[in-house]
């Protein structure tokens, strides 16, 4: 089974500052992990995957991801906050045991970036 | 670029009402997926599809049934909506076995009253 937990329903930041949103996750076989950011009345946009090639992931807009096996972690960060960034972000895990490519979602994560 | 198009951006129907929601890609993806999503829950998995014709429960499929006749459209069915169905459902795609990165549509908003 697999699960995913993000440690913060809510992170606000100044802009031009540093953005950490955290995430831990639970697989019975190699993961593959993802974020996906949702704006204000949009779908769903991939920001970056690791798939078991290289640990520090990177990703549009300026983001980038660390899987951490042993901590069981990966951790969206962003060197410099901008507004365009207010927006809800997902880890979301996916077995790579399951053919079917279920994704499991975290519950999410609600940016605000303030002037 | 892949286009998932979901057929209602917002809907209200009312409860008893038997509701269909439209889900359509355009890049011949073998899986097809009907997500749920509530604030605080995250996304969770209503049902998905692997091929026509062939569906799988999700985590979440009680009150919920699906279609699938052809390859680039799967169907989310409310035989009998209720107001806890009141959520925002969101469609996505994946090519099969191996690549897993999912492709989603905009959302359809329901409201049922």
């Amino acid at each position: 089974a697999q699960s995913v937990t993000q440690l913060d329903s809510h992170v606000s930041v100044s802009e031009g500052t540093p953005v950490l949103l955290r995430c831990n996750y639970s697989s019975s076989y190699s993961p593959s992990l993802f974020w996906y950011v949702q704006h204000p009345n949009k779908g769903l946009q991939l920001l970056l995957k690791y798939t078991s090639a290289a640990t520090l992931v990177k990703g549009i807009n300026g983001f980038e991801a660390e899987f951490k096996k042993s901590e069981t972690s990966f951790h969206l960060t962003k060197p410099s906050a901008h507004m365009s960034d207010a927006a809800e972000y997902f880890c979301v895990v996916s077995d790579l045991g399951d053919s079917w490519g279920k994704l499991q979602f975290g519950a999410g994560t609600q940016v605000v970036v303030t002037p | 670029d892949v286009k998932v198009t979901q057929s209602s951006r917002y809907l209200v129907k009312r409860t008893g009402e038997k509701v269909f929601l439209e889900c359509v890609q355009d890049m011949d993806h073998e899986n097809m997926f009907w997500y749920r999503q509530d604030p605080g829950l995250g996304l969770r998995l209503i049902y998905f599809s692997y091929d026509v014709k062939m569906k799988e429960k999700g985590d979440i499929p009680e009150g919920y049934s699906v279609s699938r006749e052809k390859k680039e459209r799967f169907s989310l069915i409310l035989e009998s909506a209720s107001t806890n169905q009141t959520s925002m459902y969101l469609c996505a795609s994946s090519i099969g076995q191996g690549t897993i990165e999912a492709f989603f549509g905009q959302g359809t908003r329901l409201t049922v009253v």
